[in-house]
């Protein structure tokens, strides 16, 4: 069972936007500005999209975007493609282990 | 561009040992934070051991604590992770990847990851 929790599945069409939510804890998420989100096709490495809650790593689209409130991180996706179709992971430092913990992911389906 | 190629995966039977490799070009992996990150079949990642660039210094997963070992050969800026005691829960992808830090600090992302290899633990 994945320390962080996210949604199994989001939908939306082209055009749209989602958010992809990841609730943690104050030991996690909530106590630590140091979240991380990953996009992952199937068969392929995961890629890095976003961290320290809100930075793009370099190369990745501005439609992408990060937020945090509390316990709970945030990815959004505006203006949805249908390469956007993929699994999303979030990943936060853990405080007292000092360690880093995923979610579970979340697989993002383009209608 | 930074690529790191992952080899060394297979089955093995369980209690088994199994060394895996993860080799970098145009990247000195001596000079940064190493780490493996696992992804078991169907389900979300793991974060498994890293090693520090500079001082060697190493962590663990308490899962993995005790039995598998993280170590790198800067002549061949080859990372390793050799892996006993195998059990059915340890079958997943693993992914070598770098947090491009010198030392390993659990609270950066990891920028760049290989393209995985797949360990499978059966009899």
């Amino acid at each position: 069972q994945s320390a962080l929790t996210q949604p199994a599945s989001v939908s939306g069409s082209p055009g749209q936007s989602i958010t992809i939510s990841c609730t943690g804890t104050s030991v996690d998420v909530g106590g630590y500005n140091f979240v991380s989100w990953y996009q992952q096709y199937p068969g392929k490495a995961p890629k890095l999209l976003i961290y320290d809650i809100t930075y793009l790593a370099s190369g990745v689209s501005s439609r992408f975007s990060g937020s945090k409130s509390g316990n709970t991180a945030s990815l959004t996706i505006s203006g949805l493609q249908a390469d956007d179709e993929a699994d999303y992971y979030c990943s936060s430092y853990v405080g007292i282990t000092s360690s880093v913990t995923f979610g579970g992911g979340t697989t993002l389906t383009v209608l | 561009e930074v690529q790191l190629l992952d080899s060394g995966g297979g089955l093995v039977q369980p209690g088994g040992s199994l060394r895996l490799s993860c080799e970098a070009s145009e990247f000195t992996l001596s000079t940064f934070a190493m780490s493996w990150v696992r992804q078991a079949p169907g389900k979300g990642l793991e974060w498994v051991s890293s090693i520090s660039g500079l001082t060697g210094k190493t962590a663990y997963a308490d899962s993995v604590k005790g039995r598998f070992t993280v170590s790198r050969d800067t002549s061949k800026n080859t990372l390793y992770l050799q892996m006993s005691s195998l059990r059915s829960d340890d079958t997943a992808v693993y992914y070598c990847a770098t947090v491009l830090r010198k030392d390993w600090e659990p609270w950066a992302p990891f920028h760049y990851w290989g393209q995985g290899t797949l360990v499978a633990v059966s009899s």
